[in-house]
């Protein structure tokens, strides 16, 4: 069963551009979460997706957003890029609701903004 | 914001020894997990101790919950180089038909040959 899978792993962009972040599940799998990982704030959830509809959704600036589609596979935007949204973007999948809530992580997508 | 501290924050030892981690957190939880995390990758489930167990057991890893001190403690023992990880404890929330995990401030340890 293949693993969760982000891309693109690395990625630099410049200040005020957007960017676009795409998790495909594992399958099977219908929720989505996205965390931002920073060594000053660690791990931040962003938001969940469940059959593509926010369920779950973090203390983060409306820049942020997301989206499920029908087949599970998730995106997460970014617009106008801040030096401090420089991060590594963690995507994880889960089994259907009311599970333990094991999640299985993506190698993350790291971004640089310059 | 993090739901779990953890301490320490750092932690040397030499291959063979016991590594003992620590999470408190604030909140009433579902369940608690641990997760590694290599440097710079995705992290990676260990084991998870529900609400109402005290002490779980997988391989090297042993896990307590203390519920009324709202702690729980990861020992790894007879340590390995390959141990060398960050590691992040998570405490869990359902919220309906939602599970929230949040993660703690995570501890980075080196084991050394």
């Amino acid at each position: 069963k293949a693993g969760v899978t982000q891309t693109p792993r690395y990625l630099i962009k410049t200040r005020g551009q957007q960017v676009t972040l795409s998790c495909s599940p594992i399958s099977g799998h219908r929720s989505v979460s996205w965390y931002q990982q920073t060594p000053g704030q660690g791990l931040q959830f962003l938001f969940e997706y469940f059959s593509e509809t926010q369920r779950n959704k973090g203390n983060f600036p409306g820049r942020f957003s997301g989206r499920q589609f029908s087949n599970s596979r998730s995106e997460m935007n970014v617009s106008t890029l801040e030096l401090g949204d420089s991060a590594l973007y963690l995507c994880a999948s889960s089994s259907p609701a009311g599970s333990t809530g094991e999640l299985f992580f993506g190698e993350g997508s790291r971004l640089t903004v310059l | 914001s993090q739901q779990g501290e953890e301490d320490p924050q750092a932690l040397s030892i030499q291959e063979g020894e016991n590594a003992t981690m620590n999470c408190s957190y604030k909140t009433s939880i579902n369940n608690l997990q641990w997760y590694r995390q290599n440097s710079g990758r995705g992290l990676v489930h260990l084991i998870l101790i529900r609400s109402n167990e005290r002490e779980k057991h997988s391989g090297r890893l042993r896990v307590t919950l203390d519920t009324s001190k709202k702690s729980s403690s990861l020992l790894i023992t007879a340590s390995r180089a390959a141990d060398t990880a960050s590691y992040f404890c998570a405490t869990v929330q359902n919220t309906g038909t939602a599970s929230k995990l949040t993660f703690g401030t995570g501890t980075r340890l080196q084991v050394t040959l």
